[in-house]
């Protein structure tokens, strides 16, 4: 079946420390893709990155780098120099095509607090 | 840039109430979806749509219905609202099937409290 795991409920660091944000992911398909998204407290969901399943290649954006692996399943997300502002719950989704439907499954979410 | 609408930030309705919950999306696009956030469980997706008078269950319909007339408004109903419905909605709009790697736009959420 398909799923997502993020293991991390909640992480607490402080301002400029790195801080990795796990996800494991199940799937059957051969062709999938990865996000992430930031909730910060506003509420609404804001798209941060996609990877497809034929890209391992490492993204780097800014202080955010992500790290693909087929190999473990797993999608980590890597924030350099924390600030206040990366303050939000963090979720991680895979897309789902199973019974012919097109949807995303999400992570339980991983709530980062960075304190100052 | 896409916007996700949805038309009411908090809502505080009573045990029992018809509740209606509005999304609408500006950007054409063809799949809409309703979510509901709760602490420790993520998002759970309630119903979607990938066209018009269509819609399709999710993981946990029980309870709602939806409605989708127009291509760009999708409304959850909690046909007879009880406390477990207390939740965050999240609405989102994606592009198409075809566009499956184009990720989904989320509207900012409704807050709904049933008392």
């Amino acid at each position: 079946a398909q799923k997502v795991t993020q293991a991390q409920t909640e992480i607490s660091v402080v301002e400029k420390e790195d801080v990795t944000l796990d996800c494991v992911y199940e799937t059957r398909d051969t062709t999938y893709y990865l996000f992430w998204y930031k909730q910060p407290p506003s509420g609404e969901l804001v798209f941060l990155i996609r990877r497809n399943s034929f890209d391992e290649q490492n993204e780097i954006s800014g202080r955010y780098s992500w790290n693909f692996q087929k190999s473990t399943s797993s999608f980590n997300f890597t924030i350099t120099a924390s600030q206040v502002v990366d303050s939000a719950v963090y979720f991680c989704a895979l897309t789902d095509t199973t019974s012919g439907t097109y949807k995303y499954i999400f992570g339980t979410g991983t709530r980062l607090k960075v304190l100052a | 840039d896409v916007k996700v609408t949805q038309s009411s930030r908090y809502l505080v309705k009573r045990t029992g109430e018809k509740v209606f919950l509005e999304c609408v999306q500006d950007m054409d696009h063809e799949n809409m979806f309703w979510y509901r956030q709760d602490p420790g469980l993520g998002l759970r997706l309630i119903y979607f749509s990938y066209d018009v008078k269509m819609k399709e269950k999710g993981d946990i319909p029980e309870g709602y219905s939806v409605s989708r007339e127009k291509k760009e408004r999708f409304s959850l109903i909690l046909e007879s609202a009880s406390t477990n419905q207390t939740s965050m909605y999240l609405c989102a709009s994606s592009l198409s099937h075809s566009q499956l790697n184009y990720g989904y736009t989320f509207g900012s959420g409704t807050r709904l409290t049933v008392v």
